[in-house]
């Protein structure tokens, strides 16, 4: 079963504008992170942020994660076309648990 | 490229065929998973190796689902009988030790008529 749930299932905005996504999950959490697929595409890592941390960036992108809500936002500033793609949130747990993905927010960036 | 590798990228086979397919990790990486995704969610968790020993294999889909990973290096996942609900996107993905990060190969996409 997949644990995250991502909000909204898809968003459509103007190159130049942010994106923010959120996710919510169900258990506690050894760390959370996002994934990136462009349409037939295998998954790619953005960031990952742990359970003891609130806030991580990487370039345009900024990661957010309240644990005591369990959730988590991505915000992506100045949008490009290149970055229409689904976004998945994925949570990590202790031992050897596997992650589990959201079903994911498609994003479509307009140029 | 260094990155995950598999093969086939597409595959198209009739209800009740065996399909094999094949994954090769990053070299340095012990940990490999593979998942499926149907459209519209994300990837669904279904067994996962560290070296060769497999390690969760509880959630392959059923009894005709098997993987293996005989040296520690590639990986095989092989759905015998297939069914028309076998249908979707077999994607792979591999780690070094923690399953933090996962690297994921661009996926297989089966299609079962």
């Amino acid at each position: 079963s997949q644990q995250g749930e991502e909000d909204p299932q898809a968003l459509s905005i103007q190159e130049g504008e942010n994106a923010t996504m959120n996710c919510s999950y169900k258990t506690s959490i050894n760390n959370l992170q996002w994934y990136r697929q462009n349409s037939g595409r295998g998954l790619v890592h953005l960031i990952l942020i742990r359970s003891n941390e609130r806030e991580k960036h990487s370039g345009r992108l900024r990661v957010t994660l309240d644990t005591s809500k369990k959730s988590s936002s991505l915000l992506i500033t100045a949008s490009r076309a290149a970055d229409t793609a689904s976004y998945f949130c994925a949570t990590g747990h202790s031992g050897n648990t596997p992650l589990v993905f959201g079903k994911g927010t498609r994003l479509s960036v307009i140029a | 490229d260094t990155g995950v590798s598999q093969d086939p990228r597409h595959k198209i086979t009739k209800r009740g065929q065996n399909v094999t397919f094949r994954c090769d990790p990053i070299s340095e990486h012990n940990r490999l998973y593979w998942y499926r995704q149907t459209l519209g969610q994300g990837p669904e968790f279904l067994t996962y190796f560290q070296n060769e020993a497999q390690l969760e294999k509880s959630r392959l889909l059923s009894d005709r689902f098997s993987a293996e990973r005989p040296k520690g290096s590639f990986s095989t996942l092989e759905i015998q009988r297939t069914e028309q609900g076998d249908s979707a996107m077999y994607l792979c993905a591999s780690s070094f030790e923690s399953p933090d990060t996962q690297y994921f190969g661009p996926g297989t996409r089966l299609t079962v008529l």
